[in-house]
């Protein structure tokens, strides 16, 4: 059974960092494109960022380009995102999903329950 | 700046048909944005329900159906059930990136 398991998540004053982890298990991580996903309260789900299964391409959004960079270890099957020069506009329920891009298919196929980070003074 | 507009709500009567639908600001969407189609429930994690425009994710019900009409992407609920309230979201694959729709809420009553 695949499952992810996101962590890291907290309260996190503006300006400060954090780093979330993804702890994948029930498949070969290292075969897949990772992926991670918020969603701000009351608001719609945003695709912040992608890493493919090497880990040697990653993708940003706009709105995290240069301060939030993901990682993963494929010897850990795990996936990372550190997070810094918080903004309160990154307070949001953090997703991690398994990204089944390339080849004739992309999509969203596993998704994590989320970890929450709030930014605030 | 791309957007990705899906319709606000819907409302669809216990066994009736809903169609949702997912634009592109930039011009049509066709089956190379690869669309697939979220379902989340109230505190919950989204659940896949679609992809690659019609294809349905293992143990979706059949009554879940994708499509293209005319410049859009489409999600039709065929027969909905009460446990169908929920919001629902397009995504589309943008060449690196994707872009997530607005979203629809849907209310089964």
């Amino acid at each position: 059974e695949v499952q992810l398991l996101e962590s890291g998540g907290g309260l996190v004053q503006p300006g400060g960092s954090l780093r979330l982890s993804c702890a994948a298990s029930g498949f070969t991580f290292s075969g897949y494109a990772m992926t991670w996903v918020r969603q701000a309260p009351g608001r719609g789900l945003e695709w912040i960022s992608s890493i493919v299964d090497r880990g040697i391409i990653t993708y940003y959004a706009d709105s995290v380009k240069g301060r939030f960079t993901i990682s993963r270890d494929n010897s850990k099957s795990t996936l990372y995102l550190q997070m810094s020069s918080l903004r309160a506009e990154d307070t949001a329920v953090y997703f991690c999903t398994r990204d089944r891009r390339f080849g004739t298919m992309y999509y969203f196929d596993y998704w994590g329950q989320g970890t929450l980070v709030t930014v605030s003074s | 700046q791309t957007v990705v507009t899906q319709e606000p709500s819907f409302s669809v009567s216990p066994g009736g048909t809903v169609t949702l639908t997912c634009g592109l600001s930039s011009g049509p969407v066709s089956t190379s944005y690869y669309p697939s189609w979220y379902q989340q429930a109230p505190g919950q994690a989204p659940r896949t329900l679609i992809y690659s425009t019609n294809s349905r994710s293992s143990g979706v019900p059949d009554r879940f159906s994708g499509s293209i009409l005319g410049n859009k992407a489409a999600l039709t609920i065929t027969g909905a059930q009460a446990d169908d309230e929920s919001d629902y979201y397009c995504l589309l694959y943008m060449g690196s990136d994707y872009v997530f729709g607005t979203g629809s809420k849907v209310t089964v009553l």
